[in-house]
């Protein structure tokens, strides 16, 4: 199964950008790279997912190695409330169900005022 | 809409007692899953269904847990005898079948948190 690498934990100031790396060297052509993250006490909330080309929306900006075999999610702008866990997951991967989602245990992003 | 609701949030219970958990998912999407998270873990895998039918279960699954969707709406996720090593957060989620397959955006409930003493 193709699985993925995080830091354990990064640290970032108050509006500053962030830049969260994932390694992803065993990934598929058809396995999409989304990110989730879990703020504490909450369930997961979808953050960004693409392909093989870079992609942004209003939450954050997802940057795709040419070889996809890694990516880095990119906040722009941190606040406290970015404060989470970020997990990095393939889609396709066995035992999470019809396109359902394997967790590793993600970065555990701080964010210092 | 609101989302994916979960219910109740938290539970206390003996060992030895059966809970159940309830999840209401997003009206229209035709896919739930539940997950299990533990402290300092991400979220594993329990279950999934396609409508009303259960098509995929993880070994995590013991037979002291069962799953059912009855009408393709609601879910509950029941654990008989449970035991101190059932204490976790318990996730529902639920999402549209994807257009494109791995494209699949799920949506998380905030959780059902269940303590064994």
């Amino acid at each position: 199964d193709a699985k993925t690498t995080q830091p354990n934990s990064m640290e970032s100031n108050e509006e500053e950008p962030v830049h969260l790396p994932c390694n992803h060297s065993t990934i598929s052509g058809t396995d999409y790279i989304h990110w989730y993250r879990q703020l504490p006490s909450q369930g997961p909330e979808y953050v960004i997912h693409g392909l093989t080309s870079n992609v942004n929306n209003r939450m954050a900006s997802l940057a795709i190695a040419e070889d996809r075999k890694s990516s880095t999610l990119i906040l722009h702008r941190a606040t406290l409330r970015d404060a989470a866990v970020y997990y990095c997951i393939l889609s396709g991967l066995a035992g999470g169900g019809a396109d359902g989602l394997t967790f590793g245990k993600g970065t555990h992003l701080i964010i210092q005022p | 809409d609101t989302g994916v609701s979960q219910d109740p949030r938290h539970k206390i219970t003996k060992r030895g007692q059966n809970v159940t958990f309830r999840c209401d998912p997003i009206s229209e999407h035709n896919r739930l899953y539940w997950y299990r998270q533990t402290l300092g873990q991400g979220p594993e895998f329990l279950t999934y269904f396609q409508n009303e039918a259960q098509l995929e279960k993880s070994r995590l699954l013991s037979d002291r847990f069962s799953a059912e969707r009855p009408k393709g709406s609601f879910s509950t996720l029941e654990i008989q005898r449970t035991e101190q090593g059932d204490s976790a957060m318990y996730l529902c989620a639920s999402s549209p079948t994807a257009v494109n397959s791995g494209a699949n955006v799920l949506t998380f409930g905030a959780g059902s948190r269940l303590t064994v003493l």
